[in-house]
């Protein structure tokens, strides 16, 4: 399977843990983006990398997310101090990185903070 | 209608039948657009693109028509299958500035 993989799956903590969350692009992509989905709603941009530079940041991502993708190959997404409000569908998306081409999405990993 | 916290618009077709899923989007500036469907538990998963200097495309059962008047996209669905059913999105792109995602719309597939 040459698709987005993302690790784990499933993901349930207590409320205050630290989580770690990995992206595993498709190889000759050299963007990479971290989406968020809630329930009900679709997917929001939190973070993307040009290779391995983070180029942007939503506002969505407050301090206690932190994204790195080292080697410009696969990324990690860490939520510090979780809240139950961190409750969501994180989704990995790589593209090519040329202009108007689509993102291919992985399956995501879903994190439920009790 | 409108989508209010988790209720999604939802479409119900008879299988066979076609259907069309319909898209506000919010900034006339936007140049690129796509659909995707995504599955229950599963990521969004691309069906077609369009570009702004185009006002329809064709894929394999799929169209899409883009109204840059009334700043409206639609998805054309022919003779819609049951493994059509899933929540549908489309998505809209600035020069520059990442995907943004309207409202999905739930197709459910009457067998």
């Amino acid at each position: 399977d040459t698709g987005v993989s993302q690790n784990p799956r499933h993901k349930i903590t207590k409320r205050g843990q630290n989580v770690t969350f990995r992206c595993d692009p498709i190889s000759e992509h050299n963007r990479l983006y971290w989406y968020r989905q809630t329930l009900g709603q679709g997917p929001e941009f939190l973070t993307y990398f040009q290779n391995e530079a983070q180029l942007e940041k939503s506002r969505l991502l407050s301090d206690r997310f932190s994204a790195e993708r080292p080697k410009g190959s696969f990324s990690t997404l860490e939520i510090q101090r979780t809240e139950q409000g961190d409750s969501a569908m994180y989704l990995c998306a790589s593209s090519p990185g040329e202009l108007r081409s689509p993102l291919h999405f992985g399956n995501g990993t879903r994190l439920t903070v009790t | 209608g409108e989508s209010v916290g988790l209720h999604l618009p939802t479409l119900s077709v008879q299988e066979g039948d076609n259907s069309i899923i319909n898209c506000a989007y919010s900034n006339s500036a936007s140049d690129y657009f796509i659909w995707y469907k995504q599955e229950s538990g599963k990521g969004p998963q691309f069906i077609i693109d369009i570009r702004s200097n185009m006002d329809k495309r064709q894929g394999q059962r799929v169209t899409v028509l883009l109204n840059k008047t009334v700043k409206h996209l639609s998805l054309q669905i022919a003779a819609t299958q049951p493994g059509d059913s899933a929540v549908y999105f489309c998505a809209e792109n600035l020069p520059n500035t990442p995907l943004v995602f309207g409202k999905g719309t739930r197709l459910s597939v009457i067998a």
